[in-house]
């Protein structure tokens, strides 16, 4: 089907294990997005990518590693996890990075670490 | 320091009567802002934006206004229907520059009441 896709949708992992997020897209937008949301915070942008093997540090890189080695593939891991990264992970695709086409967004993963 | 900013954690609004949804920001270099919705468990989803340049843009039930003079933009959905009950995420975005990324506000949950 088309659309952008996360796996998995629900995780718990224990602290200093290494996690991968997974996010596909269809579309070919040459953008994607990881944001994280938290409580009182909105979405808080961690890595993004303007192309493949072009990626970029958002708000909150750290503790994060991202690789776009094809076009519709731009997974997230979390290298050793802590417990303040549990939170909802969502990625998101677009045709520009101006935002006045909106951003597509995937359903989210909810990670929490333990 | 959030340069976008939501007050209203949450807002009830009867079914049939005007939502109004207000968001601030702070960074006067802003020149594009937009609108998301979410429900529980799925990704944001893209609903309006509007241009610096434009003091309103409207779409069906949904029309944004912006005062830059203020640094507030509103959006106003007439008439609320019970499917609009969702959080609402109020996103800016500075084009150019190298370093591009949506500033997200913390969201306001609507509540449609019957």
């Amino acid at each position: 089907d088309a659309g952008i896709t996360q796996s998995p949708r629900y995780k718990i992992t224990e602290t200093g294990r290494q996690v991968t997020l997974m996010c596909h897209q269809t579309w070919s937008h040459s953008y994607m997005f990881w944001y994280r949301q938290d409580l009182g915070h909105g979405l808080r942008l961690i890595y993004y990518s303007a192309a493949a093997d072009i990626t970029d540090k958002g708000e909150v890189p750290d503790g994060y590693v991202v690789s776009r080695s094809k076009t519709e593939n731009f997974p997230l891991t979390l290298e050793s996890a802590t417990r303040s990264q549990t939170s909802v992970y969502f990625c998101a695709s677009s045709e520009n990075a101006g935002g006045n086409y909106g951003y597509t967004f995937g359903s989210g993963t909810r990670l929490t670490v333990v | 320091d959030q340069q976008v900013k939501q007050n209203s954690p949450s807002l009830s609004v009867q079914e049939g009567r005007i939502s109004i949804l207000n968001c601030d920001y702070t960074n006067s270099m802003f020149d594009y802002f937009l609108w998301y919705k979410k429900y529980p468990a799925e990704g944001p989803t893209f609903l309006i934006s509007i241009s610096s340049i434009k003091d309103k843009n409207e779409d069906g039930r949904f029309t944004v206004f912006l005062n830059k003079s203020a640094k507030h933009l509103s959006l106003h959905i007439v008439p609320s229907q019970p499917g609009d009950s969702a959080v609402y995420f109020c996103a800016a975005s500075a084009r150019g520059g190298s370093n591009y990324q949506l500033i997200w506000g913390a969201g306001t949950k609507l509540i449609i009441k019957p």
